[in-house]
């Protein structure tokens, strides 16, 4: 089994400031994938990385690949009230006879506080 | 294309009562996967599809639970004499292969 462990699991900022959140596993993952979810409603992707130290950015968040594909990270700067909402990170793995699975951490709540 | 359909969008039913969702995968997409997903946790895997084909179900799938995807389209899944610890948020997504997966906004099950 594919275990993804998110740090912090709750975080609550002033809107300005800058955070970290980090998403980590013993495993290794064909890709990883950043969702945010808010209540009631299902994840919505943020952003994919396939390879080993990648880093793409998406206006304010800037999301790494670690380089053995096993861990990530995702860096908000400035953060607004408009990015409060529960984040998750997915792991994408082969389970064996042509079936892939994503795994997810149990995720970062985060709350920007105005 | 609008995107991944779950229906309902909530279910409350009585303890012991079967109940059948459904969700409609964004077109094209081989891959689909059902998900249960309780509040403070992130979602937990239970079964996957590449187009009609059952490839993957977790153990966390009790023989009360069944999913089917006829002709590699829709998908329904079934819970059979509901128990209160089947409240939760099922989740479906769709992907084509090898990529990102994409979510539908759930049916929130209510068991009382």
């Amino acid at each position: 089994t594919q275990l993804l462990e998110q740090s912090p699991q709750f975080l609550s900022i002033q809107e300005g400031e800058n955070l970290t959140v980090y998403c980590n596993s013993s495993s290794v993952f064909s890709s990883l994938q950043w969702y945010r979810q808010e209540p009631g409603e299902g994840p919505v992707l943020l952003v994919t990385v396939v390879t080993g130290g990648e880093v793409k950015k998406l206006k304010r968040l800037t999301f790494q690949f670690g380089d053995a594909r096993k861990d990530s990270s995702l860096h908000i700067t400035a953060a607004q009230p408009g990015d409060t909402g529960l984040y998750l990170c997915a792991g994408e793995g082969y389970t064996g006879a042509g079936s892939y699975q994503l795994t997810f951490g149990k995720g970062t709540k985060l709350s920007v506080i105005p | 294309d609008t995107g991944v359909s779950q229906n309902p969008r909530h279910k409350i039913t009585k303890r012991g009562q079967n109940v059948t969702f459904r969700c409609d995968p964004i077109s094209e997409h081989n891959r689909l996967y059902w998900y249960r997903q309780t509040l403070g946790q992130g979602p937990e895997f239970l079964t996957y599809f590449q187009n009609e084909a059952q490839l993957e179900k977790s153990r966390l799938l009790s023989d009360r639970f069944s999913a089917e995807r006829p002709k590699g389209s829709f998908s329904t899944l079934e819970i059979q004499r509901t128990e209160q610890g089947d409240s939760a948020m099922y989740l479906c997504a769709s992907s084509p292969v090898y990529t990102e997966a994409f979510f539908g906004q759930g049916t929130r099950l209510t068991v009382v």
